[in-house]
């Protein structure tokens, strides 16, 4: 089945401790993106991947960090979370391009206290 | 600033209603996607219009883009029960990868 696979679905941690939250597509997809969703302000870009070792910022990419070493995973790391990281957050991934259709994950809801 | 502006941001109908929802900006975009969100699951897309005046149908749902690229509506004949849910548009600048989301609208259709 082609998917968009997030993990942890669940994330409660403390202020300043490392966390890494990966993603993993099957559809041979060259885009691929993060996204924070919170109430209000609807989904937010944070980085975005052209193709593989090329990444990019999104709207909101301070305190994130990505890489892109395969096609198939995009993993979103936060070197020193702090509170206002607490968000839902998405994967999502296309062919080529936000001009094809982009497929989401289910979701990762990240709490850092 | 939000790029896309979404209205209305919550709607509750009777089942059978019609309903418009509308997604407008000030920039001109390449192409605009509707999604459709459920709780505790990503967006589905439902749809993309790339040309300016387009209109498509799925089903009981009807998406229009604006003649001048700037906005979108969605329209809903005989709403069901099974429409409620977050309606999201998205729109792709020319010349850039970003795809902008609205704030969207959050649709309960009572039974």
């Amino acid at each position: 089945e082609a998917q968009v696979t997030q993990n942890p679905r669940y994330l409660i941690t403390v202020t300043g401790k490392k966390l890494t939250v990966t993603c993993s597509q099957n559809m041979n997809h060259e885009y691929m993106s993060w996204y924070r969703q919170d109430p209000g302000l609807g989904l937010r870009q944070i980085y975005y991947s052209m193709n593989v070792e090329v990444t990019d910022k999104g709207d909101v990419p301070e305190g994130y960090k990505v890489s892109r070493k395969e096609k198939r995973n995009f993993p979103l790391i936060l070197e020193s979370p702090s509170p206002n990281q607490t968000s839902l957050y998405f994967c999502a991934s296309s062919r080529v391009g936000v001009r094809s259709p982009l497929h989401f994950g289910n979701g990762t809801r990240l709490t850092v206290t | 600033t939000q790029l896309l502006e979404q209205s209305p941001q919550f709607l509750s109908i009777q089942e059978g209603e019609n309903l418009t929802v509308y997604c407008n900006s000030s920039s001109v975009f390449s192409s605009l996607q509707w999604y459709r969100q459920e709780p505790g699951e990503g967006p589905v897309l439902l749809v993309t219009v790339v040309t300016g005046g387009e209109v498509k149908k799925l089903k009981r749902l009807t998406f229009q883009f604006g003649d001048a690229r700037k906005d979108s509506s969605l329209h809903i004949t005989a709403a069901q029960p099974g429409d409620t849910g977050l309606y999201l548009c998205a729109g792709a600048r020319f010349g850039n990868e970003k795809l902008t989301f609205g704030t969207g609208t959050r649709l309960t259709i009572i039974p």
